[in-house]
């Protein structure tokens, strides 16, 4: 089955600096590539998302690559802000998801 | 995106009881998962929620322990059953619209506690 690996498992910056979080998969047949962000004690939210036929997607302040031939992708988050602190979780999908262990992103004021 | 609601949204039980946790979608999805995430940690697929059919379970669940229905395109229930404290996780339901591919979207969760 798939596997999919994260890191880092946790990562600090200072507001305003930039973050990136990066992602490999095991499964060539995966096609669709999400991120998720997961505030303390609430579900898990669809940030941005990108499928095998793009090589990178960009929404606002996030931006996610894929290199399909490494079989790894990333998030980046530009100009960080206090309410960026949570979790991060990718995943890998082709019928059913895979996540990653996680990433808890704290941004410091 | 759908808007999922989730039943009860917290519950003690007491081991050797069952549980069933209700999901309720507003519209009409074509998939329906349920997850479970225990306290810091990843998203573990329990089962993909199939309507009108069994439930497709992923290795180490198993359909006596989490026995899950799913009548028709909006509803679907998950039951913890015979619970141990080793159960005590939260609990989430999991859609895709379908009207926009792979795009899942998540319930509120709810947290289970086994004394």
């Amino acid at each position: 089955g798939e596997n999919v690996e994260q890191h880092p498992s946790t990562l600090s910056v200072q507001e305003g600096d930039s973050a990136v979080i990066k992602c490999t998969y095991s499964d060539s047949a995966s096609n669709y590539f999400p991120w998720y962000k997961q505030e303390l004690g609430k579900r898990p939210q669809l940030i941005i998302d990108i499928r095998s036929n793009v090589g990178e997607k960009k929404d606002q302040r996030i931006a996610v690559t894929l290199n399909k031939t490494a079989k790894h992708f990333s998030l980046h988050i530009t100009e960080t802000q206090p309410e960026d602190s949570a979790v991060y979780f990718c995943a890998a999908s082709s019928s059913k998801s895979t996540f990653g262990d996680g990433t808890t992103l704290t941004v410091k004021p | 995106s759908a808007v999922i609601s989730q039943k009860p949204s917290r519950d003690i039980c007491q081991r050797g009881t069952s549980l069933t946790i209700q999901c309720q979608v507003d519209s009409q999805v074509t998939m329906m998962f349920w997850y479970r995430q225990q306290p810091g940690q990843s998203l573990t697929l329990i089962a993909t929620a199939n309507q009108g059919s069994e439930a497709t379970y992923e290795s180490g669940f198993v359909i006596d322990k989490f026995p899950i229905s799913r009548p028709n395109l909006t509803f679907s229930t998950l039951t913890v059953s015979n619970m141990s404290p080793e159960d005590s996780s939260i609990y989430l339901c999991s859609v895709t619209p379908g009207s926009r591919g792979h795009e899942q979207y998540f319930g509120p969760g709810t947290r289970l506690t086994v004394t």
